[in-house]
């Protein structure tokens, strides 16, 4: 079974405002990361906080992780007609080095004009 | 750089059929993976390899091949497809870091239809 699950499913907003997704996971991990899928395309890596990390930064992208919960939230300020997507929350599920990795369902983000 | 290309981007393929989704990356990345996207179902691990002459099963590795005789090359093999098979599939590479956190850069996909 996939280790994250994510919600919501789907998010309708308005350009300006601020969307919040959020994951879950199972097991155990070292790091987990959130990836951009634009549509028809591959994914694209946004960023990765360790599980030693609460909070982490990158421009527009705030995200934050509480490993006692086993959950992370992926916060977009600010939103752009071009962040529509869908968002992916992917972690190593504990396995270290491998380059193996499990993904959730994802979140579909829609930004209106 | 071309990072990781997928070929073919489109295929039909009739049930019972055999194919090869290639794969190539030129970031010498030591590891590989395959996934599948289903709708709603998020993108799924079906074979992964951490270098050359190394693989191993993923979540969904059934009905799937492959083999990585360079560091640059993972092809997926399908040797008898069936219609559960159509998806989009994905490749992607990532280095080995010192801190075992694996960033991975991703194909832009081949879709699959199998008739």
């Amino acid at each position: 079974s996939q280790q994250g699950e994510e919600d919501p499913q789907a998010l309708s907003i308005q350009e300006g405002e601020n969307a919040t997704m959020n994951c879950s996971y199972k097991t155990s991990i070292n790091n987990l990361q959130w990836y951009r899928q634009n549509s028809g395309r591959g994914l694209v890596h946004l960023i990765l906080i360790r599980s030693n990390e609460r909070e982490k930064h990158s421009g527009r992208l705030r995200v934050t992780l509480d490993t006692s919960k086993k959950s992370s939230s992926l916060l977009i300020t600010a939103s752009r007609a071009a962040d529509t997507a869908s968002y992916f929350c992917a972690t190593d599920a504990g396995s270290g080095n491998t380059g193996k990795l499990i993904f959730g369902q994802g979140t579909t983000l829609q930004v209106k004009p | 750089n071309a990072g990781v290309t997928q070929t073919p981007k489109f295929q039909v393929l009739k049930t019972g059929q055999s194919m090869t989704l290639q794969c190539a990356q030129d970031m010498n990345h030591e590891y590989m993976s395959w996934y599948r996207q289903d709708p709603g179902m998020g993108l799924r691990l079906i074979h992964y390899s951490v270098g050359a002459g190394i693989t191993d099963q993923g979540e969904v590795p059934n009905g799937y091949n492959v083999s990585r005789s360079t560091t640059e090359d993972f092809p997926l093999r399908l040797l008898s497809a069936a219609p559960s098979q159509t998806s989009v599939y994905f490749c992607a590479s990532s280095p080995r870091t010192a801190s075992g956190a694996n960033v991975l850069t991703f194909g832009a996909g081949s879709r699959l239809t199998v008739l």
